[in-house]
C-alpha cells in the first residue's frame, strides 16, 4: 500500500499567517492526491483535487501543488474559520490511502 | 441536490456483522461511484473500498477478507457489509460519492466486546 506521510502532524497559527503542510507519497502518485478539510464533528471537504485543481466554491487563499511523492497544500491568508485537520489522499493505487492529517489550532 | 445519508445500528457485539446502507439522491448510481470510508474516534480517515457506476467494487487488501460492498440501483441504495467485527472496527462509517465533493453525514458505530 501507499503511504501518504503528512508534516507537520500540528500546527499553531495565527489569523492572517501564511500556512504551508506537506504530504509525501511512498511512492510516485502521479498528481492524484485530493485535499480535504475536516472540522470537529464534521464530515470531510473537498478543498483540492488532482493535486492543483481548486473544488468549486473554495476560497482561492487554499492552494495545491506537486506531482510525484512530494505534495504541498498552503492557506495564504489563514482564517479562524480554516482551524481544522487538513488531510492528503492519494487515488493513484488500490487502496487508495489517506494522510495522517495536519491539525491547524490557535497560537 | 446531491445527498448521501448513512443509516443502520450504532451498536454491534464483536464477532457479528455490520450492515450498513447509504441512500443517496440528486445523481444515479449508474452515473457516479460510492466510496465507503471510517474514522475511529480521534484518529484519521480509512479508505475501505468503492463500488463503480458499473458494479464493479475495489477493496482496501486490510479488509478485502470481511468486507463486501453492494447496491440496489433502483432503490438508489449502497450497501456495506463486514464480518467478524472486532471493538477496533468502531468508527464513524462515511459514504461518498466519487471522487469526493459530497460526503454523508456519517454513522458512529461501537462494536462492543
Amino acid at each position: 500500500d501507499i503511504v501518504m506521510t503528512q508534516s507537520p502532524t500540528s500546527m499553531s497559527i495565527s489569523v492572517g499567517d501564511r500556512v504551508t503542510m506537506n504530504c509525501k507519497a511512498s511512492q510516485n502518485v502521479g498528481s492524484n492526491v485530493d485535499w480535504y478539510q475536516q472540522k470537529t464533528g464534521q464530515s470531510p471537504k473537498l478543498l483540492i483535487y488532482k493535486a492543483s485543481n481548486r473544488y468549486t466554491g473554495v476560497p482561492d487563499r487554499f492552494t495545491g501543488s506537486g506531482s510525484g511523492t512530494d505534495f504541498t497544500f498552503t492557506i495564504s491568508n489563514m482564517q479562524a474559520e480554516d482551524l481544522a485537520v487538513y488531510y492528503c489522499m492519494q487515488s493513484n493505487s488500490y487502496p487508495w490511502t489517506f494522510g495522517g492529517g495536519t491539525k491547524l489550532e490557535l497560537k | 441536490q446531491v445527498q448521501l445519508k448513512e443509516s443502520g445500528p450504532v451498536l454491534v457485539q464483536a464477532s457479528e456483522t455490520l450492515s450498513l446502507t447509504c441512500t443517496v439522491s440528486g445523481f444515479s448510481l449508474t452515473n457516479y461511484g460510492v466510496i465507503w470510508v471510517r474514522q475511529p474516534p480521534g484518529k484519521g480517515l480509512e479508505w475501505m473500498g468503492i463500488i463503480w457506476r458499473n458494479g464493479n467494487t475495489d477493496y482496501n487488501s486490510a479488509l478485502k477478507s470481511r468486507l463486501s460492498i453492494n447496491r440496489d440501483t433502483s432503490k438508489s441504495q449502497v450497501f456495506l457489509k463486514m464480518n467478524s467485527l472486532q471493538t477496533d472496527d468502531t468508527a464513524i462509517y462515511y459514504c461518498t460519492r466519487e471522487r469526493g465533493a459530497y460526503w454523508g453525514q456519517g454513522v458512529m458505530v461501537t462494536v462492543s466486546s
